[in-house]
């Protein structure tokens, strides 16, 4: 069975200062991860994915993450944080596709706070 | 834009009166999902269409059911929703690509149970 934890439920930072959210994973095999962003009373948005290409992956507004498989981990990061990025993010992985369609496993969410 | 659409945004119903969720896509995906979230939690899978194919999850209560009229639409209908049953409901899709089936979420629709 796959898992995926977030070591930090609450992470606050100054705006302009870097941004660490960490995750780790578990899996069997070879997988596929993802970070969601979801500001309040909104759906998911897809921030990035990693599936097996380019261990440093990039994504929309200035977010990356880099797949370490000896580590097994998948820590999102940004260089300078924004007002706006103030929301949950989730650290999610997808199962192998046995069935008729991929199922995510979520991690637990991080909120993440930016100060002025 | 091809994107995933949720109706209505907001939702208030009464203790066990039926209530239906509505969801739409432009993407042409194969796979539709219903996800519950509740406060501070991660989302959770109550069931997918594959096509017109149904799969449910196994602890999904049987007060939650779906339709699939069409490639475009799924619906949510909740029985006799309980207060326990006030959550966000979204909806993704996904077309089924092995290494690269990514889901795209709604924007959600928020219940709120009286």
């Amino acid at each position: 069975a796959q898992s995926v934890t977030q070591l930090d439920s609450h992470v606050s930072v100054s705006e302009g200062t870097p941004v660490l959210l960490r995750c780790n994973y578990s899996s069997s095999y070879s997988p596929s991860l993802f970070w969601y962003v979801q500001h309040p009373n909104k759906g998911l948005q897809l921030l990035l994915k990693y599936t097996s290409a380019a261990t440093l992956v990039k994504g929309i507004n200035g977010f990356e993450a880099e797949f370490k498989k000896s580590e097994t981990s998948f820590h999102l990061t940004k260089p300078s944080a924004h007002m706006s990025d103030a929301a949950e993010y989730f650290c999610v992985v997808r199962e192998i596709n046995t069935g008729t369609a991929s199922k995510l496993t979520f991690g637990t969410g991080t909120r993440l706070q930016v100060t002025l | 834009d091809a994107m995933v659409i949720q109706n209505p945004r907001y939702q208030v119903t009464q203790f066990g009166k039926p209530v239906t969720l509505s969801c739409s896509q432009t993407l042409n995906h194969n796979v539709m999902y219903w996800y519950q979230q509740k406060s501070s939690q991660a989302p959770k899978l109550l069931f997918h269409y594959y096509d017109k194919d149904f799969n449910n999850e196994a602890d999904t209560p049987d007060n939650f059911q779906s339709r699939r009229p069409n490639t475009s639409f799924c619906f949510l209908d909740i029985r006799s929703p309980g207060l326990g049953d006030a959550a966000m409901y979204l909806c993704a899709t996904s077309r089924r690509a092995s290494g690269t089936d990514t889901q795209y979420f709604g924007p959600g629709t928020r219940l709120t149970v009286l």
